[in-house]
């Protein structure tokens, strides 16, 4: 089975600044039709996760462009450029290449 | 406009068979590329991924789980079920269903989950 592991779990950002958030799977999440199933979701206190990332890179329908993710094979980022208070939560990545399906334990951003 | 909606016990015994619905609308699940799939979270906890069933069918599980799981669709009623046997106090979590978007080049596809249902928790107690 695939692995994620997240760092860090905790992310204290001051709001305006940036935020980052390192996902790594223990095998490459490339799947055999080229595409690399990694996404990455957000879960704000008591809401239920909402898609923000998918396929590594691409913008969700109506996610702001502070957010973006980048990475290839088994190392992906997902960066807030500017964190807003509304961004409080737990992100989570997820590889969605190979069964099972895995999620990484999430990390929590809250504002210093 | 996709939305879904977990159904089912609040609180069910150890030892006992849950059985969820997921209700949806807004798309057809005997359409190529689309799944669903369920997902749970204990209370505090992270997500865990434990069955998707494709539009042809095709379903898949956790390994760890696949002995309790069952999944099956109704496509008429716009309707998945999942039935977990043999409940755990550990099983007492959040119960999320979510739409799936899948690869069709490749078999089995891969695919990410949105949106999601608002969840329903299951206590399992006695």
């Amino acid at each position: 089975d695939i692995v994620m592991t997240q760092t860090p779990l905790s992310s204290p950002v001051t709001l305006g600044q940036p935020a980052s958030i390192s996902c790594r799977s223990s095998q490459s999440l490339v799947h055999s039709d080229g595409n690399t199933y990694l996404s990455w979701l957000q879960q704000r206190p008591g809401q239920p996760p909402r898609l923000l990332i998918y396929k590594i890179s691409n913008r969700f329908s109506g996610v702001p462009d502070r957010f973006s993710g980048s990475g290839a094979g088994t190392d992906f980022t997902l960066k807030i450029s500017r964190v807003e208070a509304e961004d409080v939560g737990v992100y989570y990545c997820m590889q969605a290449t190979q069964f099972p399906w895995a999620f990484g334990q999430g990390t929590k951003v809250e504002i210093k | 406009q996709i939305t879904l909606k977990e159904s089912g016990p609040t609180l069910v015994k150890p030892t006992q068979t849950l059985t969820l619905t997921c209700t949806f609308s807004g798309f057809s699940l005997s359409t190529s590329g689309v799944g669903v799939g369920w997902i749970r979270q204990p209370p505090g906890k992270a997500l865990e991924w434990l069955a998707l069933i494709y539009w042809d069918d095709d379903k898949r599980y956790s390994p760890s789980l696949k002995s309790r799981l069952t999944i099956t669709k109704d496509t008429s009623k716009n309707q998945v079920v999942l039935t977990m046997t043999n409940m755990d106090p550990v099983d007492t979590a959040t119960y999320y269903c979510a739409h799936s978007v899948l690869g069709i080049a490749a078999r089995p596809g891969g695919g990410w989950f949105d949106p999601w249902g608002q969840g329903t928790l299951v206590t399992v107690s006695s």
